[in-house]
């Protein structure tokens, strides 16, 4: 069975620039969560997808977007970078909404130069 | 709204110590707790859980029990290994909040042989 997996693995990007980041969800699972953690900070809840559909959202501004497909398979989009948007980027998935495991991918450390 | 607070690091221990890392929670209600590790280079993995007050959640040697009188979920270890050196968060999920994770700013601990 292969994990959630993440694309790419880091990337350096200008202010003001615009990033895709990808994540592959876990064999059966149709939940995909989009997390943001800082350095030396506790990850913080981006939103989530379920079956295509986005599922809840966290204090992120607009700029931050995403899709899910039909595989569930996901992407996180951030605009108009900033520096602060410096981070490490999760991606988990789980098999449902609600009280299920999400497992955890492993990251990708996004700099903003 | 729900939050977690745990206990600053980072924490540095010879081999064989006892470990106890605190987390105490706000919520309404009865949340659901976590911990989870990080290690190095690497993404979330879940320890262990509890869903209810008094459960005791526990994993590879690591024990946290839900205390609903002290809002507490503290995470102990009996005789840590090199192995243990992680990043360790704590985190909570509630339907008040979709279930959605809260995490803890994470406590680092190192593992010295």
């Amino acid at each position: 069975e292969t994990g959630v997996t993440q694309s790419p693995t880091h990337l350096i990007k200008t202010r003001g620039q615009q990033v895709t980041l990808r994540c592959s969800s876990q064999s059966g699972h149709n939940t995909v969560s989009w997390y943001q953690q800082a350095l030396g900070q506790g990850p913080q809840f981006i939103f989530q997808y379920y079956r295509e559909e986005e599922n809840g959202r966290g204090n992120f501004p607009p700029r931050f977007s995403g899709l899910q497909f039909p595989n569930y398979s996901s992407e996180l989009n951030v605009n108009a970078l900033e520096l602060d948007d410096s981070a490490l980027y999760l991606c988990a998935s789980s098999q449902g909404q609600g009280t299920y495991e999400q497992y955890f991918g492993p990251g990708t450390r996004l700099t903003v130069t | 709204g729900n939050s977690v607070t745990q206990m600053e690091g980072p924490v540095t221990l010879s081999e064989e110590a006892f470990l106890t890392i605190n987390c105490t929670y706000t919520a309404t209600g009865y949340p659901s707790l976590f911990w989870y590790v990080q290690y190095p280079g690497e993404g979330l993995q879940l320890l262990l859980k509890a869903t209810k007050a008094d459960d005791k959640g526990s994993n590879k040697g690591f024990e946290a029990t839900y205390r609903k009188e002290t809002t507490s979920f503290h995470l102990e270890k009996g005789s840590v290994q090199v192995s243990d050196s992680a990043v360790y968060f704590c985190a909570l999920s509630h339907r008040s909040n979709d279930y959605k994770l809260s995490f803890g700013a994470g406590t680092t601990v190192t593992v010295r042989a």
